[in-house]
């Protein structure tokens, strides 16, 4: 079955406590993304990547780190975690590039709370 | 700086009765608008793209089409399993090669029995 995996799905962590969220593609998709959707903000982009080694900033890259040293694979790095990181978070891949890119395959998502 | 609007936020019809959904964009260079469904806690789920300015795509109930400022979604007599919240997306070019992906805030639409 065709799926972008995420773990955790939820997670509560206090403040300062590095954290890593994975996700994981099974389609060979080369361009990978990820999300957070807050209320009333809509989906935002914190990083995305083109293929193996190229990654590049969204809207919202601080305080975030990301790697793409695999095709399948797109962890979420979140060195020191503030309240404010607080979120839900989506990972998405998909097999076009150029136009299409934005024919998304999400995950389930990953709720994070930072206490 | 792109701007994706949605309305209405939230929309609640009665089985049956069709309605239009709006997302007016103001983006420069756009290259495609995409439609999303999402169900509660779950991922948005890609419904369609659309390039240019009066193309259309239909998919059962649903049809989108696409002026140079907006996109609608037409829902023709909405069944309760159509509940969900609906996204849309422009995307376009960054001076170096890179994408740009911009979602609107969507709008959540119940559909009653």
């Amino acid at each position: 079955e065709a799926q972008v995996t995420q773990n955790p799905r939820y997670l509560i962590t206090v403040t300062g406590k590095k954290l890593t969220v994975t996700c994981s593609q099974n389609m060979n998709h080369e361009y990978m993304s990820w999300y957070r959707q807050d209320p009333g903000l809509g989906l935002r982009q914190i990083y995305y990547s083109m293929n193996v080694e190229v990654t590049d900033k969204g809207d919202v890259p601080e305080g975030y780190k990301v790697s793409r040293k695999e095709k399948r694979n797109f962890p979420l790095i979140l060195e020191s975690p503030s309240p404010n990181q607080t979120s839900l978070y989506f990972c998405a891949s998909s097999l076009f590039g150029g136009t299409r890119t934005g024919e998304l395959f999400f995950g389930e998502g990953s709720r994070l709370t930072v206490l | 700086e792109d701007q994706v609007t949605q309305s209405p936020e939230a929309l609640r019809l009665q089985e049956g009765e069709s309605s239009s959904l709006n997302c007016s964009y103001t983006v420069s260079g756009l290259r495609g608008l995409f439609w999303y469904r999402q169900d509660p806690g779950k991922g948005p789920e890609f419904l369609f793209t659309l390039y240019s300015a009066g193309e259309e795509k239909e998919k059962e109930r649903l049809k989108a089409t696409l002026t140079k400022k907006e996109s609608f979604l037409h829902i023709t007599a909405p069944k309760p399993e159509d509940s969900a919240t609906y996204l849309c997306a422009v995307h376009r070019l960054l001076t170096g090669g890179g994408n740009k992906l911009t979602f609107g805030t969507g709008t959540q639409l119940k559909v009653e029995l």
